[in-house]
């Protein structure tokens, strides 16, 4: 398994554009989230999908923002309308739900530029 | 809702010395606790848990304790190394199925 993948890696756009991201979880992970991070903070919780099922939302996460699980395994994360302070490191993390639910592998990030 | 109080940083050391971060957190239950590290231009990766009062987690030789009556989770290394040069992130109690993410702190250790 070669663990979480996030794709693209850095995504450059212009403001009012739209932008996904995409996310595949370790295979066997029934558990995907989606978090922000921001230079020198923490990651900021977005949302959360148990296999298809969007289980969560933050109320950081605006109408701008989607995301889906389709087949319970690989999801997207869209940003409509791009602002400027959308720009921030996309991170995703699976777990498997149960006792090993507390344990989140994260993938490298995507890092959103809007310009 | 659940929250953390993680020692800010950046911390800065010389090899070989000791190092403690302090964090404390509020829980409304019994929570599993966690530290994770950012290594430079890495993701995030789990170093440690417990997963009960007084239970001790420990990795790569860093050790932290659930103290439940002082509701902390400090992370201690008795001698850095430059390699452990990253951000380090306090995880709270897991409201069940999301981390609340300490603000990091930032380790700088100096050959």
């Amino acid at each position: 398994d070669t663990g979480v993948s996030q794709d693209p890696r850095h995504k450059i756009t212009k403001r009012g554009q739209n932008v996904t991201f995409r996310c595949d979880p370790i295979s066997e992970h029934n558990r995907l989230y989606w978090y922000r991070q921001t230079l020198g903070q923490g990651p900021e919780f977005l949302t959360y999908f148990q296999n298809e099922a969007q289980l969560e939302k933050s109320r950081l996460l605006s109408d701008r923002f989607s995301a889906e699980r389709p087949k319970g395994s690989f999801s997207t994360l869209e940003i409509q309308r791009t602002e400027q302070g959308d720009s921030a490191m996309y991170l995703c993390a699976s777990s498997l739900a149960g006792d090993g639910a507390n344990v989140l592998t994260f993938g490298a990030g995507s890092r959103l530029t809007v310009l | 809702g659940d929250s953390v109080t993680q020692m800010e940083g950046p911390v800065t050391l010389s090899e070989e010395a000791f190092l403690t971060i302090n964090c404390t957190y509020t829980a409304t239950g019994y929570p599993s606790l966690f530290w994770y590290v950012q290594y430079p231009g890495e993701g995030l990766q789990l170093l440690l848990k417990a997963t009960k009062a007084d239970d001790k987690g420990s990795n790569k030789g860093f050790e932290a304790t659930y103290r439940k009556e002082t509701t902390s989770f400090h992370l201690e290394k008795g001698s850095v190394q430059v390699s452990d040069s990253a951000v380090y992130f306090c995880a709270p109690p897991n409201n069940f199925n999301k981390f609340y993410f300490g603000s990091g702190t930032k380790l700088n250790v100096k050959p």
